[in-house]
């Protein structure tokens, strides 16, 4: 059974840092890996997302890396601002199906 | 990518009684929508695959009689939490694939807290 684990749980930075946000997961026959950020009681917002043969996606200050092999995602945030604050959930495909793996997210603050 | 919709976006209810929730595809005609609880600091956990025009695939631990999925229509799945208990509280959140089949498209969720 596919696991998804983040580190850590919750993390509280000053604006203009940069910050890296881990993802893992059990089992490497994935499809594909996504990140998605929530805004408290929102739907999700699909940010970057990483198919099996990539090994990493950018999008303006975020770039995404996967690495298949050792079941590893980071999700790195450039420059952090006040309004990247919130929940950052990391979700694999398990491959052959349509199911998504959630990890429980990791909560981010960025202090102004 | 795809447009998702949910209605209500947040429910209060009485203990015993029936609750529907919709989520539409906007812009895709979706054979397969899925059905997601999320707890408080919790992962999002799938409940439910909704096929257009047959029946919907559970996942091991949802009771099937108790959150009733109809998928008549290519924008519209419904999913109703009958006999709701206070344990039923939570934010439900729907999704669909779109084109690519890759990838899921999130509607905004609904908050149901049953009293």
């Amino acid at each position: 059974k596919q696991e998804v684990t983040q580190i850590p749980a919750a993390l509280s930075v000053p604006e203009g840092e940069n910050l890296v946000l881990n993802c893992s997961f059990t089992d490497s026959a994935i499809y594909n890996l996504q990140w998605f950020r929530q805004d408290p009681g929102k739907g999700l917002t699909s940010l970057l997302l990483i198919q099996s043969s990539q090994r990493e996606q950018t999008s303006g200050r975020l770039n995404a890396s996967l690495d298949k092999s050792s079941g590893r995602s980071t999700l790195y945030i450039a420059a952090s601002q006040p309004g990247d604050s919130a929940t950052y959930l990391c979700a694999v495909l398990v491959a052959g199906s349509y199911q998504l793996t959630f990890g429980k997210g990791t909560k981010l603050s960025v202090i102004p | 990518g795809a447009v998702v919709s949910q209605h209500p976006s947040w429910v209060i209810c009485k203990s015993g009684t029936s609750v529907k929730i919709e989520c539409r595809s906007l812009d895709f005609q979706a054979t397969t929508m899925f059905w997601y609880r999320q707890f408080p600091k919790q992962s999002l956990m799938l409940m439910a695959t909704s096929n257009e025009g047959s029946k919907a695939t559970y996942e091991q631990g949802v009771e099937k009689d108790k959150f009733l999925i109809n998928h008549a229509s290519l924008t519209l799945s419904t999913l109703t939490v009958t006999s709701a208990h206070p344990e039923d509280s939570s934010f439900y959140i729907c999704s669909e694939t779109g084109s690519s089949y890759n990838e899921q498209f999130f509607g905004p969720g609904t908050r149901l807290t049953v009293l």
